[in-house]
């Protein structure tokens, strides 16, 4: 079946716009994490949704970050006011149902600000 | 000191050879535990899963977890050119907020 997918798989732009990032996980997994993960690096977890309902964004780098995920399916990691330090690759994840589902990742967003 | 430590290589084998990639832990209430392969340009594909401690091997790939000395290791053998790319560890205490190591890159060369 189809994988997690993400878009845009490219997105520049210019310091202080606002962009959206969108996900769309595996079809029927109820949990969906967002990742970033910065050059050389390991992904950093940022927030964590099962269902619709938000359980963890203790990862969040600050309040310019904002996800969502209103039906339970596709989220939108929204940042306003990029700054140049938000330069990274973000990735979605998702799992299914019960206590062993591991986390099945998409090929992410590069996202660079100029 | 970051909760996950992975030496970074580079590690290059050649073709037929066993890798060998692992990583150490500060957090002892880590008890699940991935092992994700990364090509360039694309996400992480996981690899091997496993849960508390003890060995788990998949075809040509064999994953083993210490807990008492927070230690994990990832085997493969007969390596292929195919292998070459960065190898992630990853862990957690409730299977959610996941903790990386910062990859192991390798090359196996034909």
């Amino acid at each position: 079946g189809a994988g997690v997918s993400q878009s845009p798989r490219y997105k520049v732009a210019k310091r202080g716009q606002d962009v959206a990032l969108r996900c769309d996980p595996i079809s029927g997994h109820v949990s969906l994490f967002w990742y970033q993960q910065a050059l050389g690096q390991g992904p950093e977890f940022l927030t964590y949704f099962q269902n619709e309902a938000q359980l963890d964004k203790s990862g969040l780098p600050s309040d310019r970050f904002f996800a969502e995920r209103p039906e339970g399916s596709v989220s939108t990691l929204k940042i306003q006011r990029t700054q140049q330090e938000d330069s990274a690759v973000y990735l979605c994840a998702s799992s299914g149902r019960g206590q062993y589902q591991p986390q099945h990742f998409g090929d992410g967003t590069r996202l660079s600000i100029l | 000191q970051k909760e996950v430590e992975q030496d970074p290589g580079p590690l290059s084998v050649p073709e037929g050879a066993i890798v060998s990639l692992n990583c150490t832990y500060s957090n002892s209430a880590f008890q699940y535990f991935m092992w994700y392969r990364q090509y360039s340009r694309k996400g992480p594909e996981l690899l091997m899963y496993t849960y508390s401690s003890g060995n788990k091997e998949d075809g040509r790939f064999t994953a083993q977890v210490d807990k008492s000395s927070k230690y994990i290791s990832l085997f493969i053998r007969d390596s292929q050119p195919s292998d070459s790319a960065t190898y992630l560890c990853a862990m957690s205490p409730l299977n959610y907020k996941l903790s990386f190591g910062a990859g192991t890159t390798v090359t196996v060369r034909a």
